[in-house]
């Protein structure tokens, strides 16, 4: 699978949004975009997936660049429990079939009331 | 919702000891995964099953088999623990291999071997 590149550590403040960032300058044009997040002490937790176009589910939104070289983690409005490490995550359909993800060492995002 | 469980959060054996690690997922899943998450290293994949009887070792099999009996049920079993084998153990499943499918956790073992 291509590599990532994130930010060690992000801050936010509680209600407000969040713009996590992910770099992956070498993603085949087959490759899924993957974000899951590990709350402390927590298995990690899928949050949201795509391939081309941006996507938005309950939890949060991912905008994805034209180019797709990069992408954003977006949650609307942070809360107290969104302080977790964050893993941006590609997956390629062509990649094997172990199907286990690999997790780089993600963006530490900590919130403040 | 998917929900998978492990048996135990926290875990102390000594050395030598057998252990069982029990995951069960409730959502029909074909694959099952287990990992170790150890600081610095991420995540890396014990084993997998893909199907009742059917496993796969993943990038570290050495010293861990697995059992997998019944379709919701994923066992990891150290045959002899060891120190080195102090982890946090994660098991995942999945309905399908396909990149597009996600992984649903469990909320880890913490394994102690003294």
């Amino acid at each position: 699978d291509a590599k990532t590149t994130q930010p060690n550590s992000m801050e936010s403040n509680e209600e407000e949004p969040v713009h996590l960032p992910c770099n992956h300058s070498t993603i085949s044009g087959t490759d899924y975009i993957h974000w899951y997040r590990q709350l402390p002490s927590q298995g990690p937790e899928y949050v949201i997936h795509g391939l081309t176009s941006n996507v938005n589910n309950r939890m949060a939104s991912l905008a994805i660049a034209e180019d797709r070289k990069s992408s954003t983690l977006i949650l609307h409005r942070a809360t107290l429990r969104d302080a977790a490490v964050y893993y941006c995550i590609l997956r390629d359909p062509l990649g094997g079939s172990q199907g286990n993800l690999i997790f780089g060492k993600g963006t530490k995002l900590s919130v403040k009331p | 919702d998917v929900k998978v469980t492990q048996s135990s959060r926290y875990l102390v054996k000594r050395t030598g000891e057998k252990v069982f690690l029990e995951c069960v997922q409730d959502m029909d899943h074909e694959n099952m995964f287990w990992y170790r998450q150890d600081p610095g290293l991420g995540l890396r994949l014990i084993y997998f099953s893909y199907d009742v009887k059917m496993k796969e070792k993943g990038d570290i099999p050495e010293g861990y088999s697995v059992s997998r009996e019944k379709k919701e049920r994923f066992s990891l079993i150290l045959e002899s623990a060891s120190t080195n084998q102090t982890s946090m153990y994660l098991c995942a499943s999945s309905l399908r291999l396909a990149a597009h499918y996600e992984q649903y956790f469990g909320p880890g073992t913490r394994l102690t071997v003294t």
